[in-house]
């Protein structure tokens, strides 16, 4: 199946910092991808659909000055956590969809952020 | 919100058949089922979808109901590595963006 790749798979930040993970896919373009965030036990919750060379649409309830994302090519978004606090510790997941109508969503490996 | 219901848990013996329901009876016409799974710490892996008829794949069968309101994931022949979270979604098409909406899944447990 197609490949998504997430980078990092962990990291480690002071409060306070600022952090990009990206997003890419490796096999076919993505006009769409997706970003998760799951806290422990719970299911992924969809934070925003980012589209290529457009702003990202993002859910109710998710600031988007504190999560940037960017989707500056068919590869590639990013999503930036800015000024990150503890409570930002959490499995953010990528996804990206493969052709329209009934295209499978494929998932990155995920990055698990803990913000000291 | 997620527009379907799973049991929270099951339970299966290894290399018995594993029968994961899933109700979905506000699906609209052109609304696929999907399923996936995520193991603990990774991301979701995609098992099979479907619009109305069975499906099947190297990984499992999909059975949909004639009416579509509900829907059944086959694993033949469980395996211990099928110990996962399972996940019915529903395709909603909202803007354009064709996004998933999870719900709480099924934490399936494949017992030796």
């Amino acid at each position: 199946g197609a490949v998504v790749s997430q980078h990092p798979s962990r990291v480690i930040c002071k409060s306070g910092t600022s952090v990009k993970i990206e997003c890419r896919s490796l096999d076919f373009q993505a006009t769409t991808m997706f970003w998760y965030r799951q806290f422990p036990k719970q299911s992924l919750m969809l934070m925003a659909t980012s589209n290529e060379g457009s702003k990202a649409t993002y859910e109710q309830g998710v600031e988007k000055d504190k999560f940037l994302i960017n989707h500056a090519s068919l590869t590639l978004s990013t999503l930036t956590v800015t000024s990150a606090h503890p409570e930002d510790s959490s499995f953010y997941i990528c996804s990206a969809i493969t052709g329209t109508g009934a295209g499978k969503l494929f998932f990155g490996s995920g990055t698990q952020l803990s913000v000291l | 919100d997620a527009k379907t219901t799973q049991p929270t848990s099951m339970d299966c013996a290894e290399g018995r058949a594993a029968n994961l329901p899933c109700n979905h009876s506000t699906i609209s016409g052109n609304e696929y089922v999907y399923w996936y799974r995520q193991i603990h710490s990774q991301g979701p892996q995609y098992i099979i979808h479907g619009l109305k008829n069975n499906e099947t794949n190297e990984m499992a069968s999909l059975i949909i109901t004639e009416d579509r309101k509900s829907s059944t994931l086959i694993l033949p022949h469980a395996t211990l590595r099928d110990t996962a979270v399972y996940y019915c979604i529903v395709r909603v098409a909202a803007q354009g963006a064709q996004k998933l909406v999870f719900g709480q899944g099924t934490r399936l447990t494949i017992n030796p």
